[in-house]
């Protein structure tokens, strides 16, 4: 069984579009996040969630929403997409929350390499 | 400036060879992540360390969190240790990755 199960692996879009990446973990852990990695294999973080709570939003343009239904689950959806948005999104999940100062041991998903024209 | 740094950013090696990649960050941390991000995109997680060393098969890591510093060794390494490795530090719960080291092995 997949641990963190990302879909779609690939996502081909025009500009404008509005698109969404679904994110699924079976580890049974507190906290969830989606990161970015551009064309230079950079990763940053986007967004963090802990228990279905906001914890970090890190300078994404509101066009970037993510909505966690249940600690399980982490989509995000990019409104009005544009040509920068082209990247691998990785979601990843981890057993400690938020507050104890420690991440813990991270496990990422397959990515989702959205390209957009 | 990142606020995470490594060293060497590329890496070609013989078979064989003994590995260090370097990481230094420029903000007090208490752990530090070590990645691995196969060619064919995953990503998977190393090490979580806070103090001191761990080991796991042919992988050692290293942290000094005084000297902000933590290095990444690989004996005897493999083609299949081919990749590039990714060191990452919190503060807390926000995830700052280095920009990077890309490891190939010859055979």
């Amino acid at each position: 069984d997949t641990a963190v199960s990302q879909t779609p692996k690939y996502l081909v879009t025009q500009m404008g579009n509005d698109k969404s990446i679904k994110c699924e973990q079976n580890l049974g852990h507190d906290t969830m996040y989606w990161y970015k990695q551009d064309s230079k294999k950079f990763l940053k973080i986007m967004f963090s969630y802990n228990n279905k709570e906001l914890i970090i939003n890190e300078t994404v343009p509101n066009r970037f929403s993510p909505k966690s239904p249940d600690k399980a689950h982490l989509n995000l959806h990019i409104n009005s997409l544009e040509l920068g948005d082209s990247a691998v999104y990785f979601c990843a999940s981890s057993p400690q929350g938020h507050g104890t100062g420690l991440t813990g041991e991270l496990f990422f998903g397959e990515g989702s390499r959205l390209t957009v024209l | 400036k990142n606020e995470v740094e490594q060293s060497p950013q590329n890496l070609t090696a013989q078979e064989g060879e003994f590995i260090t990649i370097n990481c230094s960050y420029s903000v007090g941390i208490s752990a530090l992540h070590w990645l691995q991000q196969h060619p064919g995109g995953g990503i998977v997680s190393l090490f979580m360390l806070s103090s001191g060393k761990k080991k796991h098969g042919r992988l050692i890591a290293t942290i000094n969190i005084q000297e902000k510093h933590s290095s990444l060794h690989i004996t005897a390494s493999h083609p299949r240790d081919s990749a590039v490795y990714i060191c990452a530090g919190p503060p807390g719960e926000k995830l700052t990755f280095g920009t990077g080291t890309r490891l190939t092995i010859i055979p």
